[in-house]
């Protein structure tokens, strides 16, 4: 079982670019969420997805987009990037069909880097 | 307005030692209550997970406790070790709709000094 998985590690960009950042849940999770972690902070929920759709979302603006795909993996989207989009970002996976589980496990994150 | 604190905000110890990190919340309504662990630059790694009625859970040397009715709860490490040094996160979930809703402290930054 390879855990919740993310890629890539590591990016840098520049301000205006625009980035795509990846996950794939931990085998046997349905429901995606992604959060932005400044240095030194607490993670921010930005949006979580369940059956290809966005079912909540945090203060984030629309520059910030995602999807999920049929097999569950999701991507995160983020259009003119800000200096203070510099962040760590993470996606958690927990399973939704069935019953909510408890169980909520975090990917490595993907440093970004906006120049 | 759904809140997690948490204190110390940072604190240094020496190896072997213990210590007790705080969680105070105001999430309604209550589901559970979690402590990650964070190395730096890394993903958040689950310790414990208590519901409503469960008011202390250990993971070998990390004991957490919850008040449900002071919405308090605490994180004991027990003869600390090198490798504890990490952020220390406290999160606070309401179930809403037929999911949850996760809402962070900024965490607790543990240093342990040989």
């Amino acid at each position: 079982d390879a855990g919740v998985t993310q890629s890539p590690t590591h990016l840098i960009k520049t301000r205006g670019q625009q980035v795509t950042l990846r996950c794939s849940p931990k085998s046997g999770h349905d429901t995606v969420s992604w959060y932005q972690q400044a240095l030194g902070q607490g993670p921010q929920f930005i949006f979580q997805y369940y059956e290809e759709e966005e079912r909540q979302r945090g203060n984030f603006p629309d520059r910030f987009s995602g999807h999920q795909f049929p097999n569950y993996s999701s991507e995160l989207n983020v259009n003119a990037l800000l200096l203070g989009d510099s962040a760590l970002y993470l996606c958690a996976s927990t399973k939704t069909s069935g019953g909510p589980s408890l169980d909520q496990y975090f990917g490595p994150g993907t440093r970004l880097l906006v120049l | 307005k759904n809140q997690v604190e948490q204190s110390p905000q940072s604190l240094i110890i020496l190896e072997g030692k213990n210590c007790t990190l705080q969680c105070n919340y105001t999430v309604s309504p209550f589901s559970n209550l979690r402590w990650y662990k964070q190395d730096t630059g890394r993903g958040p790694v689950s310790l414990t997970i208590m519901t409503f009625s469960e008011n202390t859970k250990s993971n070998g040397r990390y004991t957490a406790t919850l008040d449900a009715d002071t919405k308090q709860s605490s994180l004991h490490i027990t003869a600390s070790q090198l490798s504890d040094s990490a952020s220390y996160i406290c999160v606070v979930s309401a179930r809403s709709s037929g999911t949850y809703k996760y809402i962070f402290g900024t965490g607790t930054r543990l240093k342990v000094l040989a």
